[in-house]
Parts: structure tokens; sequence; C-alpha cells
């Protein structure tokens, strides 16, 4: 397809499980972010990629967060041992460069029980 | 504190009004950007503003960037049910790649 795509839609997991967040960038897009969205909470940046580096990581919210990227395409955001507190809808975007538009994928819904 | 606030919070409207929805910073803004969003969808980018005093249209929807670039507003003419929706500005702020977004206005627009 010609848009981000991202997988699972929706993820329903326990507290204390691992879960796998996975993005797919426009072809060609050479930055890659993620963000987090909660309800009344806004848009919450997490990191942002340009290549398969990670310059910016200033936003992951503790050590249980990690992404990665790999051949400047494919995304996975990593949560361990999930909390409650991480429940929002997980958006990933991508641009030809961080001074192009962003375009966003329709972001994984996690909800942890 | 928000970096970036949007107001209002929400609107509803009547088929056919105007409506501005504004977002200001307290600081300068190195490029402003418009999104629009509906439930469960990802954004859709409308309009990027760089320049003071820039004013972009597309269709009925007009953004303008302020002189002293720290304000944009967002302005739909003769608003239909179609413009439904969360309106939320993102913002490049100098000194990092990514943008730092408003929490959104809500959009809804009554036949």
């Amino acid at each position: 397809g010609a848009g981000v795509s991202q997988s699972p839609s929706n993820k329903v997991t326990e507290k204390g499980k691992d879960v796998e967040l996975r993005c797919d960038p426009i072809s060609g897009h050479t930055a890659l972010y993620w963000y987090r969205q909660s309800l009344g909470q806004g848009l919450e940046f997490l990191i942002y990629f340009q290549g398969n580096s990670a310059p910016d990581k200033s936003g992951l919210p503790s050590d249980r967060f990690s992404a990665e990227r790999t051949g400047g395409s494919v995304s996975t955001l990593t949560i361990q041992r999930t909390q409650q507190e991480d429940s929002a809808v997980y958006l990933c975007a991508s641009s030809w460069d961080p001074a192009s538009p962003l375009h966003f994928g329709n972001g994984t819904r996690l909800t942890v029980t | 504190s928000q970096e970036l606030e949007q107001s209002p919070q929400s609107l509803i409207v009547q088929e056919g009004k105007n409506l501005t929805i504004n977002c200001t910073s307290s600081k300068t803004l190195y490029g402003l950007y418009w999104y629009k969003q509906k439930y469960g969808e990802g954004l859709i980018f409308l309009m990027m503003l760089q320049k003071g005093g820039e004013e972009k249209s597309h269709e009925k929807i007009t953004a303008k960037l302020d002189e002293k670039k720290q304000q944009s507003s967002l302005h739909i003419t003769a608003s239909q049910p179609s413009h439904a929706g969360i309106y939320l500005c993102g913002a490049d702020m100098g000194g990092s790649e990514k943008l730092v977004f408003g929490k959104g206005t809500k959009l809804t627009v009554n036949p």
C-alpha cells in the first residue's frame, strides 16, 4: 500500500506481558517517529529514527520501552512487562526528511488488562 | 505546562457556519502543521506553514501563521458534516526533529 501501515490494529494483553508493535513506513521515507495518544493527553512523542539510528529517544517513558528500525524501513516498538498505564493508541509516522510533513498510520490500540 | 495551546477544546456548529480554531505557542515556531483525525484513524495532513504571515488554503479550509510566528489559526468556511473530527496543530520548535502537538480541537458539525 501507499500509506504507513501499523500492526496489529488492536492488541489486548495482560499486565506483565511483553508486546511488540510494528510499523511499515512509506517506501523511501528516511524519518520515522513513534507517538502515543492517550485520552486527554494529546500526542506524546516517544522516539525518532533517521535511517536506522535513533538520535532522539527522549520521549520513551521508561526502560521498559525500546524500539528498533532495520534496513531503514520497518520499525518495532517493544514494551516489556506492560502496565495498565501503557494502555493507549500508539501511532507511527514517517516522512521524507525531518522538515517534511509527517504521514501517520492508523495506530495500534493497546489495552492492558 | 502545555507548549502548544489549542482553543477551543471543542466546538459545535451548525452546517454552513464559519469557524476558527487557534493554536498558540510561547516560543517561536519554525514550522506549523495542521492535521485532522477521525475516531480510530491516524492523522491526515492538511497544511504546513513556515513563514511569518503565510496563509494557505485548500478547498474551504484556510490556515495562517502570524507575523511573529507564535500563533496559527485554522478557518473553515461554510462548514459541512464532513469537516467533523479532531483538528490538531503540530509544531517544530527548533532544537530537535520532533513535532510537538496540541491536545486538539473536537469539531462537531450538525446538519
